[in-house]
């Protein structure tokens, strides 16, 4: 089954401590990004990956890190959390091109406290 | 650069049609339309590229209207399935960056 998934799919954590939430498609995807949503705001980008060892900022990259050593892995690393970045992640992955489809994963749901 | 989307939230009794829209400031290359229920991850309903060509859902349509840079989304006959929050999303010119609007809150009643 064609898929992204995302772990965990929820994490409450506390300020400081470093995690990493994982991506992974098998759709043999070139593109990857990492979207956040928060209530009001809808959905914001905080990185994307064209291809392997390709990674560029979105719209709200502070905060964050990303790496894409594989061409089906692409993790968020949040490197010492703030309670500012509690909110729902998602992954999402396409071919590359204009006017492609997204397939989103079903989301992490991330606590700081 | 993020869209906006009009009205936020709309309520409708089976049946029932409604107009979701989306307008953008910079120039429009191409626009997403996603839906997503409560709990879940944003599923895609549509694209609509420059010239014309649509790709997606067959009993939801969409306009693109390039030079005003908005979007509309029809939804004609609504049903119970049909609620969820849309989003639509533009992206950039290489097709790299993507802006999603805030999302439309679609509730259908019996």
């Amino acid at each position: 089954e064609a898929q992204v998934t995302q772990n965990p799919r929820y994490l409450i954590t506390v300020t400081g401590k470093k995690l990493t939430v994982t991506c992974s498609q098998n759709m043999n995807h070139e593109y990857m990004s990492w979207y956040r949503q928060d209530p009001g705001l809808g959905l914001r980008q905080i990185y994307y990956s064209m291809n392997v060892e390709v990674t560029d900022k979105g719209d709200v990259p502070e905060g964050y890190k990303v790496s894409r050593k594989e061409k089906r892995n692409f993790p968020l690393i949040l490197e010492s959390p703030s309670p500012n970045q509690t909110s729902l992640y998602f992954c999402a992955s396409s071919l590359v091109g204009e006017g492609r489809e997204q397939f989103f994963g079903p989301g992490t749901r991330l606590t700081v406290l | 650069q993020q869209p906006v989307q009009s009205p936020q939230a709309v309520i409708l009794r089976e049946g029932e049609d409604a107009v979701i829209n989306c307008s953008s400031s910079k120039a429009l290359y191409s626009v997403h339309w996603y839906r997503q229920k409560h709990g879940e991850a944003p599923v895609f309903l549509m694209i609509l590229l420059k010239g014309g060509e649509q790709k997606g859902h067959e009993k939801i349509s969409a306009s693109f209207n390039e030079k005003k840079q908005q979007s509309s989304l029809y939804l004609t006959a609504s049903q119970l399935s049909y609620s969820g929050t849309y989003f639509c999303g533009t992206e950039t010119k290489t097709g790299n960056q993507f802006y999603f609007g805030t999302g439309t809150s679609l509730t259908v009643i019996p």
